[in-house]
Order: structure tokens, then sequence, then C-alpha cells
């Protein structure tokens, strides 16, 4: 069984400062990848970066950039130059087992709900 | 053109009423979901669709049934809901629906079950 874990339920930062968000993971799969979402007050979830366990490079997208330690089993995004419109929900998610009828599953962890402070 | 649109955006309804959720991608994927999201919890995947294929989280009672005419078409139909069922049910799509396919949400419907 695969289990995602966010152990910050909430997170400050200042504007313009670089914040880190904690995520760690637990599977027994050689091939495997991980997601961020960020999820704004408004209810849209919004794909930020994807990592895949193959991947020799960390993922980059913008000012989203991801720390991936794969023997440490950690996928932490790291967020530079924070601004106002970043505070939202934050949730790492990877596929775990398949449903009936075969498609993966995209599990989500609990999140971390970041606030940017002016 | 990366929007998946979700309608209506707020619905209200009694336990013995029947509703739909409609949800519309037109950037050609051919995977489409169905999440359930409580307030202050994460998404939980209900439904798959892909290439028209149906995959069942197992755990979704009978009263939800999903529908896709076609690949950028999904609905959900409600039937017969409870209280506990009032959540966010937000619809997504991706290119694919195997490992590292990102996907898509719409804004959501918000339920409310009287």
């Amino acid at each position: 069984a695969q289990k995602i874990t966010q152990t910050q339920p909430g997170m400050f930062v200042q504007e313009k400062e670089a914040v880190t968000l904690d995520c760690t993971y637990d599977t027994s799969d050689q091939s495997y990848g991980l997601f961020w979402y960020k999820q704004p007050s408004s209810g849209e979830m919004i794909f930020l970066i994807y990592q895949g366990s193959y991947d020799e490079q960390n993922a980059t997208e913008g000012r989203y950039s991801l720390n991936f330690q794969k023997a440490r089993k950690s996928a932490n995004l790291v967020i530079s130059a924070s601004q106002l419109g970043d505070s939202a929900m934050y949730f790492c998610a990877m596929r775990e087992g398949r449903l009936q009828g075969g498609s993966e599953k995209l599990v989500f962890g609990k999140g971390t709900k970041l606030t940017v402070n002016p | 053109d990366t929007e998946v649109t979700q309608t209506p955006k707020h619905l209200v309804m009694g336990m013995t009423n029947k509703k739909s959720l409609k949800c519309e991608q037109h950037m050609g994927h051919r995977a489409m979901y169905w999440y359930k999201q409580k307030a202050k919890k994460p998404p939980e995947l209900m439904f798959v669709y892909s290439y028209e294929k149906l995959s069942i989280n197992e755990s979704v009672p009978s009263r939800f049934s999903p529908e896709c005419p076609n690949s950028s078409l999904l609905n959900l139909h409600l039937h017969a809901l409870q209280p506990e069922d009032s959540a966010l049910y937000l619809c997504a799509s991706s290119q694919s629906a195997r490992l590292g396919y990102e996907q898509y949400f719409g804004p959501g419907t918000r339920l409310t079950v009287t």
C-alpha cells in the first residue's frame, strides 16, 4: 500500500520569501510519480508540478520546484518569491492502486494551508 | 484551451430529488474523473472514464451514477442522496489515465442536500 503524508497543516510566509511544503510518501513500486496541486478558496484544483521516480533532475516550473529525495521518500515543494496569490491549500498526490475496472487512482495528502503575509 | 467546465456551480436538492451534474472538456483528453471533496479534506476519487471505459471506487454508493456520452462530456446522476453527500464535486480530465499525466480540474459544483 502507498501512503502520502503532509505533516504541516498550516504554514505562514512573508511576501517575496521562499517557502517549503513537505510531502513524504511510502511505496514499494519502482515506477511512480508525485504531483502537487494548489487549491485556492474558490475550489478549483490547479496542477503545479510533477516528478517521476526515474527523473534524474528535480522538476521545476517557474517559481515552483520540487526537492525530490528518493532515498528519503520525500518530494517537498519549494515556492520561491512568494506572492499574495499563493495563499491556498496545497496537496501532494500520487497514484495508489487501481479502481474496479482497472484505472489507476490518484490519492491526495491531507494538504497544507499556506498563508502569504504582506 | 486548458479549461474544464462544470454546471451548475451550486445545487441544492432534497433527498427525494433526481439531479445531474455536468462536465465538459475540449482538450481532446481521453480520461475524465469525478471527485468528491468534503470541507477541509482532500478530494476522493469516485469514478474514472478512460477511453469511455468506466472504473469505479467500490466505496461510492449506488445513488451516484456516472455517464460518459462521449469523450468530451461527463455527467454524474444523483438520486435519493443523503445530507452527508453534501460536498464539492470536482470533475477532471487528463490526456491519459496512465501514470505521469496531470489532471486538469473544473471549478466544481457545491452540492447541498437538505
